[in-house]
């Protein structure tokens, strides 16, 4: 059975300050890996997605994630944080290709900047 | 243009009751999801419907009836509510089951039961 592992359920940083989130899961099989962004009162967005080929894979506004098959791993890092990535962050996995296979979530973290 | 809304967006009501929550997408998507978000924030699936067909049913109380009338709605229905309803659950949306495996999520509604 799937299941993912969020190490950390809160990070402070210091803004422009790198940061790194942690995210292991566990699968039999070959996965989707997900990270989703919650911002206060709203609900859940795709930050960024592995599905397959190059394992390091990028958002729009800085976010990199990269999927380590043998650590099971899909840590989530941002070289410079800002006050407005200030969120919940959701890691979440999928096995591949079932029709009734479903996208599970980690508890969250949250990324708290400090000025 | 909101693409996943649901409604009512807070709800407030007794132990006992039976309350409902619509969920609508105008993605054009043919999945719809409903998904619970306790008070630490863990977020767990409790139903996927396909073109108005139950793909997921996640060990949910029977208390709990999704309704599908087509594949652009997804009500949620609960019966004799109680404590550990509190809590709030989003709709969410994708095309095909897992085509690119995105999801798009409603703003969420908050049930506190009293």
């Amino acid at each position: 059975a799937q299941s993912v592992t969020q190490l950390d359920s809160q990070v402070p940083v210091f803004e422009e300050a790198p940061v790194e989130l942690r995210c292991n899961y566990s699968s039999s099989v070959s996965v989707y890996l997900f990270w989703y962004v919650q911002y206060p009162n709203q609900g859940l967005q795709l930050l960024l997605k592995y599905l397959s080929g190059s394992t390091l894979v990028e958002s729009i506004n800085g976010f990199e994630a990269e999927f380590n098959k043998s650590q099971t791993s899909f840590h989530l890092r941002k070289p410079s944080v800002h006050i407005s990535d200030t969120a919940e962050y959701f890691c979440a996995v999928s096995d591949r290709g079932n029709r009734d296979d479903k996208i599970i979530f980690g508890k969250g973290t949250r990324l708290h900047i400090l000025p | 243009d909101t693409a996943v809304s649901q409604t009512p967006k807070y709800l407030v009501t007794q132990m006992g009751n039976d309350k409902s929550i619509k969920c609508e997408q105008n993605l054009g998507h043919d999945t719809m999801y409903w998904y619970k978000q306790d008070s630490k924030k863990f977020l767990k699936i409790m139903f996927s419907y396909n073109n108005k067909e139950l793909i997921i049913n996640e060990t949910v109380p029977n208390r709990f009836s999704p309704k599908s009338p087509d594949k652009a709605h997804l009500n949620l229905h609960i019966n004799s509510l109680e404590l550990g309803d509190s809590a709030v659950y989003f709709c969410a949306s994708s095309q095909g089951v897992w085509d690119n495996g995105e999801l798009f999520f409603g703003e969420g509604s908050r049930l506190t039961v009293l």
